[in-house]
Formats: structure tokens, C-alpha cells, sequence
């Protein structure tokens, strides 16, 4: 089936140490998107691909990166995890009928 | 940018009751309004969406509406069933080829048996 795979599903990483989530799609969009979810919120985003093309939310911090190797897979960089990013990290993947479909989610961990 | 408000943001019904969940948008030129389930632990579910060129939409048990004139939209979820409990968030976006969507804050819904 189709679908938006994430992993790992749960991710661990000590203060400070870099981390990287993946997220790959067999849907063929040409948009994928990165969110963040803390408890009780709503999905929070923080950057897209349109193809190639990186845009960034106006208030994701520096300390997040990501890559879109092509164009079924991405990938999430924390270069340096606080304790304020643990959080469950959504990739979506989107075309041009606008619908989003979601991942699983990554659950991330910051001791 | 674009606001959406979200109520209410807990709801409780007895299995077989309708659940009704209310979103209001800001920006007058959004034109699409999806509505996700999201289970403890998993990511959101797309279960129906509207565009703004249709008033309502039906899908089996759950159906939405859309007042662009009030810009506001509703889901409707009949018949509950105790599955049906989880976290609803309705969203909006503008069409620009493709979506960046602005999400309420979500409604959680519980429906006892």
C-alpha cells in the first residue's frame, strides 16, 4: 500500500547530541512536510519541500535542518536536541489536490 | 495569516449519540478545510475534507459543512461508536497548487459505551 513510512518510531538522544529522523513515501508527492507535536497540541510545522525547493517556517528554529535527498525521502536534522525538542516529530507528504497524508510519527526523547 | 478556532475542546457522548465538532477560520481566501483523527500515539488520519466550492460533504457516518459566508465549518460524526474516540483537529489552507495547513487546536472526543 501507499503510504508515509517514519522511523525510527521511537528515538532517544542524550543533551546536545545530533539526531536525525527519516521519512519516505510512495505516494510520488512532490511536496513533503516536517512537523512537531508536543502533548495535547496541535501539529506545529516547521518546514516543507516543494520538490526541491526548502521553505521554512518563519519561527523554526536554526537548530533544525532537513535534507530531501529526492523525492521519496526526507529527513529531519536536530543538531544539537535540547529538552524543549522532545516532542513526536510528523512527516506528511502532499500533492497539488492538497490533501496531507501523515506518518506513524517519531517519538523523540531528550534525557 | 490564517486562525483557526476549534470547540469545543472536549467532548463527551454516550455511544449512538451525534458529536459535533465547530471550526472558524479567518483568512476569506482559504478554500480548503480537512479534518484529521489522531489516535494515542499515531499520526493524524485524514477522514474528510471540503473545498470551498461545496456546502456539505457526506462520508457514511461523518459528514462536514461549510459556511464560507460566516467562514465557518463543522464536522458531524453520527451513530458513535466507542472507535470513534480520539483527538479531532479540523485545518485550513489556501490552494496554492498545494497545502500549508493551519490547524486548530483540536477537540478530544470520548464516546462511552
Amino acid at each position: 500500500d501507499a503510504m508515509v513510512i517514519q522511523n525510527p518510531r521511537y528515538q532517544v538522544t542524550q543533551f546536545g547530541k545530533p539526531v536525525t529522523l527519516s521519512c519516505s513515501q510512495t505516494l510520488n508527492h512532490n511536496v513533503m512536510y516536517w512537523y512537531q507535536q508536543k502533548s495535547s497540541q496541535a501539529p506545529k510545522l516547521l518546514f516543507h519541500y516543494y520538490d526541491k525547493d526548502f521553505n521554512n517556517e518563519a519561527d523554526t528554529p536554526d537548530n533544525f535542518q532537513s535534507r530531501r535527498p529526492n523525492t521519496s525521502f526526507c529527513f529531519l536534522d536536530i543538531r544539537s536536541p535540547g529538552l524543549g525538542d522532545a516532542a513526536m516529530y510528523l512527516c506528511a507528504s502532499g500533492s497539488s489536490y492538497n490533501e496531507q497524508f501523515f506518518g506513524p510519527g517519531t517519538r523523540l526523547t531528550v534525557l | 495569516g490564517e486562525n483557526v478556532e476549534q470547540h469545543p475542546s472536549t467532548l463527551s457522548v454516550q455511544e449512538g449519540d451525534s458529536a459535533v465538532i465547530k471550526c472558524t477560520y479567518s483568512d476569506s481566501a482559504s478554500n480548503y478545510f480537512p479534518w484529521y483523527k489522531q489516535e494515542l500515539g499515531k499520526g493524524p488520519q485524514l477522514i474528510i475534507d471540503i473545498r470551498s466550492n461545496v456546502g456539505e460533504k457526506k462520508d457514511q457516518r461523518i459528514a462536514v459543512t461549510l459556511n464560507k459566508t460566516a467562514k465557518h465549518f463543522s464536522l458531524h460524526i453520527t451513530e458513535t461508536q466507542p472507535e470513534d474516540s480520539a483527538v479531532y483537529f479540523c485545518a485550513a489552507s489556501r490552494k496554492s497548487g498545494y497545502s500549508t495547513l493551519t490547524f486548530g487546536k483540536g477537540t478530544m472526543l470520548l464516546v462511552s459505551p
